[in-house]
C-alpha cells in the first residue's frame, strides 16, 4: 500500500522560509523512473505544480518559483523535503506531495502523472 | 511555458445526465501525457485518466477520455451523486513544469 503524508508548519510569518516534509511508504525513490512532486492550492483556487524530484536526483522546479524553492530526497528515510524561501502571504495554500510513479522502456524514463497523493498540509502565511 | 485552459468553469447537471468537460492546450501536447483528476471538497486530487484515455485503477467505466492535439475530453456518461467534485486536467509532456488547468466544477442542479 502507497502512502504519503506531508509535515510542516501550519503558520508562517512573512519573510521566513517554509519547509515541509513528505513522508512516504510503499515505495522506494531508488527505483528507477520514480519521482515525487509538490503541487500546491490556494483556497479555492486552481492546484499549481511546483517542483519534482527523481530517483537520479534530476530536480524540476516551476520557473516563476525557482528562486524560492529547493527539493531534497533522503532516499534511505523515505522522505522528500521541500523549502520555499521568502515567504509572502500569496504562498497561503494546501500544500501537496505526490508520487510520479515509473514510465521506463529499455533505454529512456520518460514524464508521469501523478498516481498517489498525501493529504495536503495548509500552510498560513500571516504575521 | 503550455497553459491548459477548462471549460465550463462550472457545469451544472442533475444525476443521470451526461457531463463533457474540454480542456485546451495552448500548444499540441502529445496525447500519452495527459491527465484527468477529480477532487471532491477537503481531499486531494484522484487520478482518473492518465494517457488521455486510459482510466487509472478502480475508476469505473462511466469515466471516459478522448482526444489529441490541442483538445482534451473527460465524459461521463452518466453522472453519479459521487461526480459531483471539481476536476482538473494536466499535461505531463517534455520536461516540467507540468502544468495544470484552473479546473471545472460539476454541480448539481
Amino acid at each position: 500500500q502507497i502512502t504519503l503524508k506531508e509535515s510542516g508548519p501550519t503558520l508562517v510569518k512573512p519573510t521566513q522560509t517554509l519547509t515541509l516534509t513528505c513522508s512516504f511508504s510503499g515505495f522506494s525513490l531508488s527505483t528507477r523512473g520514480v519521482g515525487v512532486g509538490w503541487i500546491r492550492q490556494p483556497p479555492g483556487k486552481a492546484l499549481q505544480w511546483l517542483a519534482l524530484i527523481y530517483w537520479d536526483d534530476d530536480k524540476h522546479y516551476s520557473p516563476s518559483l525557482k528562486s524560492k524553492l529547493t527539493v531534497t530526497k533522503d532516499t534511505s528515510r523515505n522522505q522528500v523535503v521541500l523549502t520555499v524561501t521568502n515567504m509572502d502571504p500569496i504562498d497561503t495554500a494546501t500544500y501537496y506531495c505526490a508520487r510520479s510513479p515509473p514510465n521506463c522502456g529499455s533505454g529512456s524514463c520518460y514524464p508521469n502523472t501523478f498516481d498517489m497523493w498525501g493529504q495536503g498540509t495548509m500552510v498560513t502565511v500571516s504575521s | 511555458e503550455l497553459v491548459l485552459t477548462q471549460s465550463p468553469g462550472t457545469l451544472s447537471l442533475s444525476p443521470g445526465e451526461r457531463a463533457t468537460l474540454s480542456c485546451r492546450a495552448s500548444q499540441s501536447i502529445n496525447s500519452h501525457y495527459l491527465a484527468w483528476y477529480q477532487q471532491k471538497p477537503g481531499q486531494a486530487p484522484r487520478l482518473l485518466i492518465y494517457g488521455a484515455s486510459s482510466r487509472s485503477t478502480d475508476i469505473p467505466d462511466r469515466f471516459s477520455g478522448s482526444g489529441s492535439g490541442t483538445d482534451f475530453t473527460l465524459t461521463i456518461s452518466r453522472v453519479e451523486p459521487e461526480d459531483f467534485a471539481v476536476y482538473h486536467c494536466q499535461h505531463y509532456w517534455n520536461s516540467p513544469p507540468n502544468t495544470f488547468g484552473q479546473g471545472t466544477r460539476l454541480e448539481i442542479k
